[in-house]
């Protein structure tokens, strides 16, 4: 299996500062990455796909790079309905996984 | 607006068998998307447990591939989970989701918690 890990694990951040997750794989996925966005007792929503696309509907404050085993989440100000947990999720080869996930807290 | 819900028993005894059934709707299993099932244990990440196409092939995370069975009900237009032998630490929230073959899923039911207790 592919293994997926995050980091950090979780972060504290105000509203406005800039936030970055990293997600590596432990073998080359090329660009197939997503990440979700997960609130507390809510299904994950799908923020980004291969690697950098946005879904639609995205706020274009987030972005995402990287290909290959090494990927980034980036808010470029964070917003107040931002604060969530973050997942990364390879679906190059099954069985697809997800990374451990990323709490971004209320500073 | 395409939507999935997931029904079934909340409580489930251990060693019996799991079962939940994802209702689909504005969507047909027919067409050319896979539908999966996904859990998450309570204060805890993500785990894909399998996906089935819409043609009926089937795809497991090998640590459950030995009891797991997903499996489409054209009729109803749903798909079901069953897990077998289940333990305490099959208790979490299960969601079914919708996604295409190289595409992560984009629609997801809103999750129902399973607890496996006698």
């Amino acid at each position: 299996d592919i293994q997926m890990t995050q980091s950090p694990s979780s972060l504290s951040a105000s509203v406005g500062d800039r936030v970055t997750i990293t997600c590596r794989a432990s073998q080359g996925i090329s660009n197939y990455l997503a990440w979700f966005q997960q609130k507390p007792g809510k299904a994950p929503k799908s923020l980004i796909f291969l690697a950098s696309s946005l879904q639609s509907g995205v706020p274009s404050r987030f972005s995402g790079s990287g290909s290959g085993t090494d990927f980034t989440l980036t808010i470029s100000s964070l917003q107040p309905e931002d604060f969530a947990t973050y997942y990364c999720q390879q679906y190059n080869i099954y069985p697809l996984t997800f990374g451990g996930g990323t709490k971004v807290e209320i500073k | 607006q395409v939507q999935l819900q997931e029904s079934g028993p909340g409580l489930v005894k251990p060693s019996e068998t799991l079962s939940l059934t994802c209702a689909v709707s504005r969507s047909s299993i027919s067409s050319a998307y896979y539908w999966g099932w996904i859990r998450q244990p309570p204060g805890k990440g993500l785990e894909w447990i399998g996906s089935v196409s819409h043609s009926g092939s089937t795809y497991y995370n090998p640590s459950l591939k030995s009891r797991v069975t997903i499996s489409l009900d054209t009729s109803k237009n749903q798909f079901s989970l069953k897990l077998s032998s289940v333990t305490a630490a099959d208790t979490a929230v299960y969601y079914c989701a919708r996604h295409l073959e190289w595409e992560p899923a984009d629609i997801w039911g809103q999750g129902t918690m399973v607890t496996v207790s006698s």
